[in-house]
């Protein structure tokens, strides 16, 4: 299957400070990208649609000036986190995909907010 | 709306002891069912596409199976290393064209030695 690279994989970081996440598909050309947030023992709550080179579609109940999503390439989209908060402390997942086929998912990020 | 619902919620086997977990969903136009293979902290694996009903696909000991009302991932003679949550979701077109994923709950599986 193909390939998304998430970094980091864990991130500590104090409260107020910004956060950066990336994400790549290292083998295929990603038109879509995903972004999920997940609770402990929860499934998938998807936060925001990016395509390359157009504004994000953010869920509804979703921030969009705290999560800033940027899809600047076929291959790299980026979330931050900014001014973060202990309560943004979650697993965050992107995911990747080539016009309607099946999606790819990274490794995930640990963002802990001390 | 379109709904997925996953079934049992979790489920516990004996190694060896089969059995199959349900996604039961209601899209239209349906392009794509996938099911997915999530381990405790990290992200979901890929594990397969369904595209029509009567399509069955393979892959060791999962076999996933479609109707037009729901899938099946049967495991057959599990281990404990298919010990895992698994995710189904589905495709379908949304407002604006464009084609957004819709994910279960998920299935906790455990598998005793």
């Amino acid at each position: 299957g193909a390939v998304v690279s998430q970094h980091p994989s864990r991130v500590i970081c104090k409260s107020g400070t910004s956060v950066k996440i990336e994400c790549r598909s290292l083998d295929f050309q990603a038109t879509t990208m995903f972004w999920y947030r997940q609770f402990p023992k929860k499934s998938l709550m998807l936060m925001a649609t990016s395509n390359e080179g157009s504004k994000a579609t953010y869920e509804q109940g979703v921030e969009k000036d705290k999560f800033l999503i940027n899809h600047a390439s076929l291959t790299l989209s980026t979330l931050t986190v900014t001014s973060a908060h202990p309560e943004d402390s979650s697993f965050y997942i992107c995911s990747a995909r080539t016009l309607w086929i099946e999606a790819f998912f990274g490794q995930g990020t640990r963002l802990t907010v001390v | 709306e379109d709904q997925v619902t996953q079934s049992p919620e979790a489920l516990r086997l004996q190694e060896g002891e089969s059995s199959s977990l349900n996604c039961s969903y209601t899209v239209s136009g349906l392009r794509g069912l996938f099911w997915y293979r999530q381990d405790p902290g990290k992200g979901p694996e890929f594990l397969f596409t369904l595209y029509s009903a009567g399509e069955e696909k393979e892959k060791e000991r999962l076999k996933a199976t479609l109707t037009k009302k729901e899938s099946f991932l049967h495991i057959t003679a599990p281990k404990p290393e298919d010990s895992a949550t698994y995710l189904c979701a589905v495709q379908a077109p949304a407002a604006g064209g464009s084609y957004i994923p819709t994910f279960g709950r998920g299935t906790s599986l455990i598998v005793h030695p």
